[in-house]
């Protein structure tokens, strides 16, 4: 146990509809990142927090996706007018402050977009 | 510009041959990390090690051995005696310091009784 859930685990969604994934962590974390994986490949970055602030966005990020992390605890990632091209896997990770440069992933929430 | 090369996009063996995973990697940065994870077919992702660019020292645990050699800019993954449990996509990635993970495309592992 990696001590990161996400929530929900599938989501499908119709074209145009809005989405939102929550990633939460079991014990105190420090940096957070938010990845994408496509079928038959590698998981993509798409933004990382350390604590609140949101340090890095990969051009993957349009204007459509949203990330917050409040308190420095929890993370949601939101989709906006979803496109078909969206369906993927989103994969939360975290940096334990005890073993830092290591990151440690969520079971991932599947989303398909019809 | 950061790259991870994993050439092989699957492999089948039978159980208890030894297998190698291939992994190369591009980056100016003098300081970095290379990881190695495992995804089997339920999906999450499983941490399995990290190596920072000043430790070429090799690795074994268990039936797992990590080989890497900074001239070629390689850090290959061997499983000895594979098992049918090893079946999984597994990913070589790379971080400049502490930051994202650039990953490869992956190496899926099959392992036939």
């Amino acid at each position: 146990d990696t001590g990161v859930s996400q929530n929900p685990r599938h989501k499908i969604t119709k074209r145009g509809q809005n989405v939102t994934f929550r990633c939460d962590p079991i014990s105190e974390h420090n940096r957070l990142y938010w990845y994408r994986q496509t079928l038959g490949q590698g998981p993509e970055f798409l933004t990382y927090f350390q604590n609140e602030a949101q340090l890095e966005k990969s051009r993957l990020l349009s204007d459509r996706f949203s990330a917050e992390r409040p308190k420095g605890s929890f993370s949601t990632l939101e989709i906006q007018r979803t496109e078909q091209g969206d369906s993927a896997m989103y994969l939360c990770a975290m940096e334990n402050v005890e073993v830092l440069d290591t990151q440690y992933f969520g079971p991932g929430t599947r989303l398909t977009v019809l | 510009a950061q790259k991870v090369t994993q050439a092989q996009t699957e492999i089948s063996v039978v159980e208890k041959e030894d297998v190698t995973l291939d992994c190369v990697y591009e980056t100016r940065d003098t300081t970095y990390y290379l990881f190695w994870y495992k995804q089997p077919p339920s999906g999450e992702l499983v941490f399995l090690i990290r190596r920072n660019s000043f430790d070429e020292q090799n690795e074994i645990s268990g039936r797992y051995s990590w080989n890497f050699q900074k001239s070629t800019s390689s850090f290959n993954f061997t499983i000895t005696a594979s098992q049918v449990v090893d079946s999984a996509v597994y990913f070589c990635a790379l971080s400049e310091k502490r930051g994202k993970l650039i990953f490869g495309q992956g190496t899926e592992l099959s392992v036939k009784p």
